[in-house]
């Protein structure tokens, strides 16, 4: 079964800075991976998604990822970070031959100070 | 164009209580999943239902069911409550993408039970 990891549990920045959380999984198969992020008070949003192809995917709000498959890792990546940014992200895996289900990490918190 | 729509938004059971949950899905999606996320956890998948077919289930027992209604709508139902089940319950709607399926949240019913 695969399992994904998020080794910062909370990450705090001040604004301008750069941000980047850690996103591995375990499973030697072909994988699909997303980011969602949770504003606070709001729902899970999708920032951004790998499927195939160029391994350096760009999202939303200036995000990017990149897919390092050597690695098993989808780092999440932002130059430089907003107020508005604080929020928590989480990675997520879907396993192609395990069907559709995501699996995800345990979250990243994060906040950005003024 | 309406998001995952999901109600009730708060719910507070008692032990031993039977729980329906409610899930609209997006426009044009005929795929609902339902997930658990426990107070500062990754959201866990219980399961997923196509063409009113539980297709894909996660590690939940079985007093955790669901159903999914002609509309696309669905249902999940939680028997014998246990202080444990208490967290925010997720919907995620998708329309088939064979290999490249793409997830959507809705806002999550939030229950807690005493």
């Amino acid at each position: 079964a695969q399992s994904v990891s998020q080794h910062n549990h909370h990450v705090i920045l001040s604004e301008a800075a750069s941000l980047e959380l850690g996103c591995n999984y375990s499973y030697g198969g072909t994988v699909n991976l997303f980011w969602y992020v949770q504003y606070p008070g709001q729902h899970l949003q999708l920032l951004l998604k790998y499927f195939s192809g160029d391994p350096l995917v760009k999202g939303i709000k200036g995000f990017e990822a990149e897919f390092i498959k050597s690695k098993f890792s989808f780092n999440l990546r932002k130059p430089s970070v907003q107020w508005s940014d604080t929020a928590e992200y989480f990675c997520a895996v879907n396993a192609r031959e395990a069907g559709n289900m995501l699996t995800f990490g345990g979250g990243t918190r994060l906040m950005v100070k003024p | 164009d309406a998001g995952v729509t999901q109600s009730p938004t708060h719910l507070i059971k008692t032990r031993g209580q039977q729980v329906t949950l409610r899930c609209s899905p997006k426009s044009g999606h005929d795929t609902v999943s339902w997930y658990q996320q426990a107070l500062g956890q990754g959201p866990q998948f219980i399961f997923q239902y196509y063409e009113e077919e539980e297709r894909q289930r996660g590690n939940f027992p079985d007093r955790f069911s669901g159903h999914q209604f002609p509309n696309y709508s669905s249902e999940l139902n939680v028997n014998a409550l246990l202080l444990g089940d208490s967290a925010l319950y997720l919907c995620a709607s998708s329309s088939p993408g064979g290999l490249q399926e793409t997830q959507y949240f809705g806002p999550g019913t939030r229950l807690l039970v005493l």
